[in-house]
């Protein structure tokens, strides 16, 4: 069993849609990420938590210690966040998921 | 501020043969890391630099791989002779010293296809 495992793998849907992309994993941390990685391949760091959540633009991370659980919701979806989201966990050594590849249809 | 450099962006090569990939950190940030991200997969972490000494390299195949950061700063990761399963994008990252939670930035990634 992986240490990281996100769920769904895949995940198809209309433009103006609510999206959520979920992440669990078994070991300790200091930090959970979310990262985005376009088509290109570059990848860019939506968000680092340690708890709570955090808010940015149509971006919301959860995060649930106990559970060890954290989530990533995008609002009114747009065809241009077409991407793979990938939660990693850890500081200094990051351990990442398989990613989720969201594509928005418009 | 510029991020971080990666080149080239694309490479074909013939198993057997030999590669070389380039990464240039941001300035001041003392930690590289090397990445191998096969496709469908999430990065893998292959080694980790601390200025130019290696923290961690538990996971790069030492028969084929080799990397380095001589000064410091800029890095190369090579594979001699490449595989076919050495096929994916190569991603360098770098972090700032100081918080153990400091996030890591990311290039743009190299995709390597062996034939």
């Amino acid at each position: 069993k992986n240490e990281v495992e996100q769920s769904p793998q895949n995940l198809t849907a209309q433009e103006g849609e609510f999206i959520t992309i979920n992440c669990s994993y078994s070991v300790g941390i200091s930090a959970l990420h979310w990262l985005q990685q376009h088509p290109g391949g570059g990848i860019v760091s939506l968000f680092m938590l340690s708890s709570g959540k955090k808010k940015h633009g149509r971006l919301i991370a959860t995060i649930n210690i106990q559970e060890k659980h954290s989530s990533l919701h995008i609002t009114a979806s747009h065809p241009r966040d077409s991407a793979v989201y990938i939660c990693a966990v850890g500081a200094q050594k990051l351990v990442f998921g398989q990613g989720t590849r969201l594509t928005i249809n418009p | 501020e510029a991020g971080v450099a990666q080149s080239p962006r694309y490479k074909i090569i013939e198993k057997r043969q030999s590669v070389a990939f380039w990464c240039n950190p941001i300035s001041g940030h003392a930690t590289l890391y090397w990445y191998q991200q096969i496709l469908g997969q999430g990065p893998k972490l292959l080694i980790q630099f601390q200025n130019n000494g290696v923290v961690d390299d538990s996971q790069l195949p030492k028969d084929r791989f080799s990397a380095e950061r001589l000064k410091g700063v800029d890095s190369t990761l090579k594979i001699q002779p490449a595989k076919l399963e050495d096929s994916a994008v190569y991603l360098c990252a770098s972090r700032p010293a100081g918080s153990s939670t400091d996030t890591q930035y990311f290039g743009p990634g190299t995709r390597l296809t062996v034939l």
